[in-house]
């Protein structure tokens, strides 16, 4: 059964830092998506990565897909306060008779602090 | 603004009672799909429609079903709840059967009392 892990759980860091999100999956997947979702509110699509190698970015966020590693990273440079929300990685799992579902890690929660 | 909406936003029922959450696609999007997001449990994917047919089942109680109507918006209907049952339920919606591109909604905040 594929099991998605993110590290850390909970980030407090300043404005002005960088950091990480790394997001850990076991077994073969050929997606892999990082949402962001704010208190209360709905997940919004941030990135897909769809290859080996893929890199993409937005603004202050970058976020890449090691498939051989099963590793996907978050990074997070020059944070500002608007940033602070709970970011998920998700996995599409194995495709079972034409069925296939997301498999999303716990979920890890930015504080940014000024 | 996904596209994607679902009604209501927020509801507050008695335990043992029984609830219907909608949801409507974005237009052309042929799949839904129901999510249940608690604090002990995190996002767990339940089921998934396509085009009105059953696609793929996840961790969803015997107690909930759901359904897909021909005009491609679905309900999930959630029974005997239980207060573990409280937490938001969000549904998302993609073009294919497969997951790519899923959009959510806004989800229905379920507090069972």
């Amino acid at each position: 059964e594929l099991k998605v892990e993110q590290n850390p759980l909970f980030l407090s860091m300043q404005e002005g830092k960088n950091y990480t999100i790394y997001c850990n999956y076991s077994t073969t997947s050929d997606r892999l998506y990082w949402y962001r979702q704010d208190p209360g509110k709905s997940l919004e699509s941030l990135f897909v990565l769809l290859s080996n190698g893929a890199v993409k970015q937005e603004g202050r966020l970058m976020a890449s897909l090691d498939t051989k590693a099963r590793l996907s990273t978050l990074h997070i440079t020059a944070a500002v306060h608007d940033l602070s929300a709970t970011y998920f990685c998700a996995v599409d799992g194995e495709v079972i008779q034409g069925a296939q579902k997301l498999v999303f890690g716990q979920g890890t929660r930015l504080t940014i602090n000024p | 603004d996904s596209g994607v909406t679902q009604t209501p936003k927020h509801l507050i029922t008695a335990t043992g009672q029984r609830v219907t959450l909608r949801c409507s696609p974005r237009s052309g999007d042929l799949s839904v799909y129901w999510y249940q997001q608690s604090l002990d449990q995190g996002l767990q994917f339940l089921i998934q429609y396509y085009n009105g047919e059953e696609r793929a089942k996840g961790n969803i109680l015997e107690r909930f079903s759901a359904q897909q109507f021909p005009d491609l918006h679905s309900e999930l209907n959630l029974s005997s709840l239980e207060l573990g049952d409280s937490a938001l339920y969000f549904c998302a919606s993609s073009v294919e059967s497969l997951p790519y591109e899923q959009y959510f909604g806004p989800g229905t905040r379920l507090t069972v009392t």
